[in-house]
C-alpha cells in the first residue's frame, strides 16, 4: 500500500482555520485519500475523501495537490471538539471481492486547539 | 441508528482466562472489521468479513485469537488464552461498499484489561 506523511501534532487556535496536511508521494492513479479522526476515548470516524478534485462536506474541506502527491484536511472553524488524532489515509478502490477492506492507519497527527 | 454495538465496554481478566468480545454492526452493512489499539502499536487491523465470510485474518496475532460471524448481525472476537499482551481497546467497525463511499463505522471499543 502507498504510505502517507502526517506530521506528529499541530497545534490550532479555537475559531481559526485548520489545514492538516499529508504527503503521499507514491499514491497511484486508483488510491482515494480517506480523512479520519478519532476523539479522545472514542473510536475512529470518518471525516472526508476525495480522488483528484477539492471536496467538501459539512465538517471539513479536503484540498488535492495538482499531483496528487499531497493533499490538506482544512478545518474552516476549528472547536475544542475538533481537538483529535486525523489520519490520512490512501484507499485502492481496484480491488474485488463484493466488499470492502481494511483501513491501515499510521500515527496520524494530534491535532491540540488552544482556548 | 444505533451505530456499531460493542460489549463488553471494559473487560478486566486474568491471564489464562477466556475473553469474547461482541460486536453488532450496523444493519444492512455487508463488512465487518477487527481493530485493535495500542499505545505502541497504534490501530492494527485484525480481521474483516464481506458477506459474513472472513476475508482476511493476515493480522491476527497467533492462533490464540479467532473471530466468527454466525450471521449478518453479529461477530465475535474471542481470545484464549488470554495474556497480558492483549492489553489493548478493541474495535468493531461495518461498512457497506457503495461506490467510492467505502465509509467504516467504528464502535465505541471494548477495553480490555489482562492481569
Amino acid at each position: 500500500d502507498a504510505k502517507t506523511t502526517q506530521p506528529n501534532s499541530m497545534e490550532s487556535n479555537e475559531e481559526e482555520p485548520v489545514h492538516l496536511p499529508c504527503n503521499h508521494s507514491t499514491i497511484s492513479g486508483t488510491d482515494y485519500i480517506h480523512w479520519y479522526r478519532q476523539l479522545p476515548s472514542q473510536g475512529p470516524e470518518y471525516v472526508i475523501h476525495g480522488l483528484t478534485s477539492n471536496v467538501n462536506n459539512r465538517m471539513a474541506s479536503l484540498a488535492i495537490a495538482e499531483d496528487r502527491k499531497s493533499s490538506t484536511l482544512i478545518l474552516h472553524r476549528a472547536t475544542l471538539r475538533d481537538a483529535a488524532v486525523y489520519y490520512c489515509i490512501l484507499r485502492d478502490r481496484t480491488y474485488s471481492g463484493g466488499g470492502a477492506d481494511g483501513l491501515t492507519f499510521g500515527k496520524g497527527t494530534h491535532l491540540i486547539i488552544q482556548p | 441508528d444505533a451505530g456499531v454495538i460493542q460489549s463488553p465496554r471494559h473487560e478486566v481478566t486474568e491471564m489464562g482466562q477466556e475473553v469474547t468480545l461482541r460486536c453488532k454492526p450496523i444493519s444492512g452493512h455487508n463488512s465487518l472489521f477487527w481493530y485493535r489499539q495500542t499505545m505502541m502499536r497504534g490501530l492494527e487491523l485484525l480481521i474483516y468479513f464481506n458477506n459474513n465470510v472472513p476475508i482476511d485474518d493476515s493480522g491476527m496475532p497467533e492462533d490464540r485469537f479467532s473471530a466468527k460471524m454466525p450471521n449478518a448481525s453479529f461477530s465475535t472476537l474471542k481470545i484464549q488464552p488470554s495474556e497480558p499482551r492483549d492489553s489493548a481497546v478493541y474495535f468493531c467497525a461495518s461498512g457497506r461498499l457503495a461506490g467510492e463511499a467505502d465509509t467504516q463505522y467504528f464502535g465505541p471499543g471494548t477495553r480490555l484489561t489482562v492481569l
